[in-house]
């Protein structure tokens, strides 16, 4: 089945410890992005991609980093300057940028600080 | 800065109500707006694409409507079941630049939590 998968489903990170959040689609999407889900306050934009080897900072990019090698991968690492990294966090994939394509999302990473 | 508000934040309804939830934007020069479902510990699901020049969308017993010059959208669920308890979150796209890209950045509500009781 064609979707979005996201990995690992739940996640802990030590203090000082870089984490990396993987997200693989295969629906042939040239765009994804990664979004933070906190209670209470929606799903925030933190980086997106708008095709390989190109990305972008969203709305709260500070303390995280992405890649883009691979078409189909867009992985997120939550670095040690995020301060605080416990949160839902979800990758999606869009056919562009364009505003007539839906997002279609991935069910996760709840990461936690151990 | 677009700001997206969902009332109400929580609805708890019997089986067999129609019901109304509703998603304000603060500028009305929004692109599209989708509506999401999103089960507890889940990712999101697509429900309905409203195109900016489009009033209205249907999908089975799900009715979207937007009114852009009152910055306003509702989903209205007929008929309600307890499988419909979910939290449903609507999101707007900006506007296109002059290049035709917005970057699909979405601007999300806070999201209303439906439950659907037997």
């Amino acid at each position: 089945d064609g979707g979005i998968t996201q990995s690992p489903k739940y996640l802990f990170r030590k203090e000082g410890q870089n984490v990396t959040l993987s997200c693989e689609q295969n629906l042939n999407h040239d765009a994804m992005y990664w979004y933070r889900q906190d209670p209470g306050q929606g799903l925030r934009l933190i980086y997106y991609s708008q095709i390989v080897n190109d990305f972008q900072k969203g709305d709260i990019a500070e303390g995280y980093s992405v890649s883009r090698e691979k078409k189909e991968s867009f992985p997120l690492t939550v670095t040690s300057a995020q301060k605080n990294p416990t949160a839902f966090y979800l990758c999606a994939s869009s056919i562009s940028t364009y505003s007539n394509q839906p997002q279609h999302f991935g069910d996760g990473t709840r990461l936690s600080i151990l | 800065k677009q700001e997206v508000t969902q009332i109400p934040a929580a609805l708890s309804v019997p089986e067999g109500e129609n019901l109304v939830l509703n998603c304000s934007f603060t500028d009305s020069a929004i692109y599209n707006l989708q509506w999401f479902r999103q089960d507890p510990g889940k990712g999101l699901t697509s429900l309905l694409l409203i195109q900016s020049s489009q009033r209205e969308q249907t999908s089975g017993r799900l009715n979207a409507s937007l009114d852009k010059s009152s910055g306003r959208s509702t989903l209205y669920i007929a008929a309600s079941q307890p499988g419909d308890s979910a939290t449903y979150l609507c999101a707007v796209f900006p506007p296109r630049d002059a290049g035709g890209t917005s970057y699909g950045k979405l601007t999300f509500g806070q999201g209303t939590i439906l439950t659907v009781h037997p």
